[in-house]
């Protein structure tokens, strides 16, 4: 079974420049989450989508950042402008239903903001 | 709010001694419990979890962990370690209503040879 796939694995942008990341997760899980995961730190939940629909994006930046899935499939992140502070690894996940507790989680992508 | 706290950022110990992390949170209802592990260039994977019934939990390579309610604690084990455990593990808790996931911090842990 395919896993978690992300893109890029790397990026090094300007701060006030934008960036996006993209995320397919596993075929048939309804629920798709953004963590960001800064250097030292746990996760931190951005946003969860149930199918196409954004379930919590209580802690998403939504001046800067934004996130959108596309059909309830594919998943895009996107910030702009970026500030040093985004400087961080962005993780997708994906997971069966709401209630099995259990993620599959991607490589993430590891933003570096200058 | 759910919140997660975890004793140590980083732990080294040589094979065969004993691993015990620590694992504490807060929540005002019925908790779902997890331990993901991310070794050294992987993804985040899970280790362990704990949804009801028998609060000591295994999990996979010799890991265990035991839920104490009134404690509000989680903590891991594991009897003998090896060096392929070295890795980062996070506590991560959801409410038993859906599967928002709040992590810990994590612990780094480094097995000597």
């Amino acid at each position: 079974e395919a896993g978690v796939a992300q893109s890029p694995r790397y990026k090094i942008i300007e701060k006030r420049q934008s960036v996006a990341f993209w995320c397919n997760p596993i075929s048939g899980h309804a629920t798709l989450y953004w963590y960001q995961q800064i250097l030292g730190q746990g996760p931190k939940l951005l946003i969860q989508f149930q199918n196409n629909g954004v379930v919590d994006d209580s802690q998403l930046p939504k001046d800067r950042f934004s996130a959108e899935r596309l059909k309830g499939v594919d998943s895009t992140l996107k910030i702009q402008p970026a500030k040093l502070e985004d400087s961080a690894v962005y993780l997708c996940a994906s997971s069966l239903e709401r209630t099995t507790g259990e993620l599959f989680f991607g490589e993430g992508s590891r933003l570096t903001v200058l | 709010a759910q919140s997660v706290s975890q004793h140590n950022h980083h732990v080294i110990l040589s094979e065969a001694a004993s691993l015990e992390l620590g694992c504490n949170y807060s929540y005002g209802g019925t908790v779902n419990l997890f331990w993901y592990v991310q070794y050294p260039g992987q993804h985040l994977q899970l280790l362990l979890k704990y949804f009801s019934g028998d609060p000591l939990v295994k999990g996979i390579k010799g890991f265990e962990a035991e839920f104490i309610k009134s404690k509000f604690s989680f903590n891991l084990r594991k009897p003998s370690v090896q060096w392929s455990d070295t890795a980062e593990y996070f506590c991560a808790v959801g409410s038993a209503a859906g599967n928002k996931l709040t992590f810990g911090g994590g612990t780094r842990v480094l097995v000597k040879p």
